[in-house]
């Protein structure tokens, strides 16, 4: 089968990083997603890696590793603007087509004072 | 304005009537795809698109209609609607990478 699995909520501090995990089970798998979504907004990409190891983009930085079917997101210098919905996305779903993409039911991030 | 838009953003109707949902994007992006979202089940692909006139089903597709008779345009009609279908539905386009996201319609159906 198809799933996509990560936890529910989270709350971090202020200025702490703070570690979402994802793990997935897709057929035809062809790289992870992530993306950010605020409340009541669309969902807006942060990273893709296509292969294992670390993707760093400022702030944020994005892990995968194929064999074990697991990825990770690291928020660093957190923010009260970081409080969102966190939507771990596998690519290749539906038999491997591209572009088709699995979404985990996201990760919500509280950001505490 | 460049991008992807939505319409209506908002949208109230009642069992059995059909309802249509745009979807708009000016990058001439080749893929296209609607979407809904509850809470529970996150993002659940509903029709995606290749490119103009090439539609396939995704993961919930009954009770759906969609067309892409233009590459830019991609409106999904909801024949007839229950109650079951009240969710956020967003559209997205790609070119073979990440996919943007409209802003999302949020449809409830009484």
């Amino acid at each position: 089968g198809q799933n996509i699995d990560q936890p529910t909520e989270m709350t971090a501090t202020e200025g702490a990083i703070v570690q979402i995990n994802c793990t997935y089970q897709t057929s035809g798998f062809n790289g992870l997603f992530w993306y950010q979504q605020h409340a009541g907004e669309a969902p807006t990409f942060l990273s893709y890696n296509v292969l294992d190891g670390l993707e760093e983009k400022g702030r944020f930085s994005s892990f995968l590793s194929r064999s074990k079917g697991y990825s990770y997101l690291l928020l660093k210098e957190l923010q009260m603007k970081d409080s969102a919905s966190y939507l771990c996305a596998a690519g290749g779903g539906y038999g491997g087509a591209t572009n088709k993409l699995i979404f985990g039911t996201g990760t919500l991030l509280a950001v505490q004072p | 304005d460049a991008g992807i838009t939505q319409s209506p953003r908002y949208k109230i109707t009642e069992t059995g009537r059909q309802v249509t949902l745009m979807c708009h994007q000016t990058w001439s992006h080749s893929y296209m795809f609607w979407y809904r979202q509850d809470l529970g089940h996150g993002l659940r692909l509903i029709y995606y698109s290749a490119a103009a006139d090439i539609t396939d089903k995704g993961e919930v597709p009954d009770g759906y209609v969609v067309s892409r008779s233009k590459t830019e345009n991609f409106p999904l009609t909801l024949e007839s609607a229950t109650r079951s279908q009240t969710s956020v539905y967003f559209c997205a386009s790609s070119e073979g990478g990440e996919q943007f996201f409209g802003p999302g319609t949020r449809l409830t159906v009484l």
